[in-house]
């Protein structure tokens, strides 16, 4: 069966860099695109962006460009996020998820990681 | 940017009785070329990932209960639980897949009366 496995919780301080890795099985890895989507606590889900395997085009959320990198790796079907200069506001629960075959919803997601910013 | 706005933001159902959740778009979802309408739900518990519910407005996801239906089109759509279970306490969402960023609403809490 599909799954999403996500490494595991990570602390960081202020400025410094977190990569997230979501490492799949169970289906053909390069026929999917992956978005990532967080949840900081006690607020909604926000959609952060996607990443085609097609071409390796990127979609980010504006208020994230120029710190936020969604790549993948095909020969060990991960995909990562690594977001860069954190702040107190990126402490979050991270989710991959995988985007249905031809169509933009998420119909697979990993277990989430927490990534807690501080000082 | 598309904006996704539910209603209520939060709902409590006796169990065995219906449960409707409201979202709406700030433009349409609905791709003409396709007929379809570009909008899923979620279901969302704590300590657990968000599971897929339905897709393109009214389609249910594989393993779905069926007391799971959703309905709506262009900029108006709705989730509805037909006879509430204790499982089904979670938060809810729309989101919207028409044009990146694929905004989320902002969630309904469904609790048991």
């Amino acid at each position: 069966q599909v799954q999403l496995v996500q490494s595991g919780a990570e602390v960081k301080k202020p400025g410094a860099s977190v990569k997230v890795s979501c490492k799949t099985s169970g289906y053909t890895f390069d026929h999917y695109a992956f978005s990532w989507v967080r949840q900081a606590p006690g607020q909604g889900l926000e959609w952060l962006g996607w990443i085609s395997l097609k071409n390796g085009n990127t979609n980010y959320i504006q208020r994230l460009q120029g710190r936020v990198t969604m790549t993948t790796d095909t020969s060990t079907s991960t995909a990562y996020l690594e977001l860069r200069s954190l702040t107190s506001d990126d402490t979050a629960v991270y989710y991959c998820a995988r985007l249905a075959y031809g169509a933009n919803f998420l119909d697979n997601w990993g277990q989430g990681t927490l990534v807690t910013v501080s000082s | 940017d598309l904006v996704m706005t539910q209603s209520p933001d939060s709902l409590a159902v006796s169990l065995g009785e219906r449960a409707t959740i409201n979202c709406k778009s700030s433009q349409s979802l609905l791709y003409s070329s396709h007929n379809r309408n570009y909008l899923a739900w979620y279901q969302h518990k704590p300590g657990q990932p968000p599971k897929l519910l339905v897709y393109w407005a009214s389609t249910r996801q594989s393993g779905v209960p069926d007391r799971f239906s959703a309905s709506g089109s262009g900029t108006n759509f709705t989730l509805t639980i037909s006879s509430l279970q204790a499982e089904d306490v979670a938060v809810y969402y729309c989101q919207q897949y028409y044009n990146a960023p694929w905004s989320f609403g902002q969630g309904t809490r469904l609790e048991i009366k």
